[in-house]
């Protein structure tokens, strides 16, 4: 159980092209997921909560314009790379939130990540 | 200060070998800790949860001392398929969306 799905799992772009992401879970519904960005050798930086049927939640730094959530279903949260600049290269990992199996608190699970190139 | 803090390593033992890694969190009061497990180009996955009273899972063994604010991870008679980046991941105080803070990660190399 618990397992998610990221579409496409690679993506290169032009230079002021968008891009959208999908992040499913495939046996389960997901209210809250996270979107995470990793670039190399560094740590997975949490950019954003989506929640099911309301607005996404931004970290700080994270520009909510340029970066679109979409979470339209207990099963699909979109994030569209708006505009993307060669700086946005990177690997975009979502998450979803499961209840962990105590039931006293929540564990994540991840997508298998979109690797994004902008030349 | 970070608000998780790894050594990046590398880290490179030879098969058999017992190595540890430590990861020190800056709040006091965050709530719930965890090894997560990262091959290359690869998505985390979870390893072990960390508990107050240490825990092991086989070879693996995650201590927590909530005083110093260090969470360990031992593993023992390492296996070439150990190598990987091992990522020390912090549930903040308050969080109730069950968000994650991860260090930067702490890459094994077991060599033959």
């Amino acid at each position: 159980g618990a397992v998610v799905s990221q579409h496409p799992s690679w993506v290169i772009c032009k230079s002021g092209t968008s891009v959208k992401i999908e992040c499913r879970s495939l046996d389960f519904q997901a209210t809250t997921m996270f979107w995470y960005r990793q670039f190399p050798k560094q740590s997975l930086m949490l950019m954003a909560t989506s929640n099911e049927g309301s607005k996404a939640t931004y970290e700080q730094g994270v520009e909510k314009d340029k970066f679109l959530i979409n979470h339209a279903s207990l099963t699909l949260s979109t994030l569209t790379v708006t505009s993307a600049h060669p700086e946005d290269s990177s690997f975009y990992i979502c998450s979803a939130r499961v209840i962990d199996s105590a039931g006293t608190g929540y564990e994540q699970y991840f997508g298998p990540g979109t690797r994004l190139t902008v030349t | 200060r970070k608000e998780v803090e790894q050594d990046p390593g590398p880290f490179n033992v030879p098969e058999g070998a017992t190595v540890a890694f430590n990861c020190t969190y800056s709040n006091s009061a965050s709530q719930s800790f965890f090894w997560y497990r990262q091959d290359c180009r690869k998505e985390p996955k979870l390893l072990m949860s960390v508990y107050s009273s240490g825990n092991e899972d086989g070879r693996f063994t995650a201590q927590l001392n909530r005083a110093s604010q260090y969470i360990s991870l031992l593993i023992r008679d390492s296996k070439l398929s150990d190598s990987a980046t091992y990522l020390c991941v912090v549930r903040p105080p308050r969080s109730n969306t069950g968000k994650l803070i991860f260090g930067q990660g702490t890459t094994l190399q077991v060599k033959p």
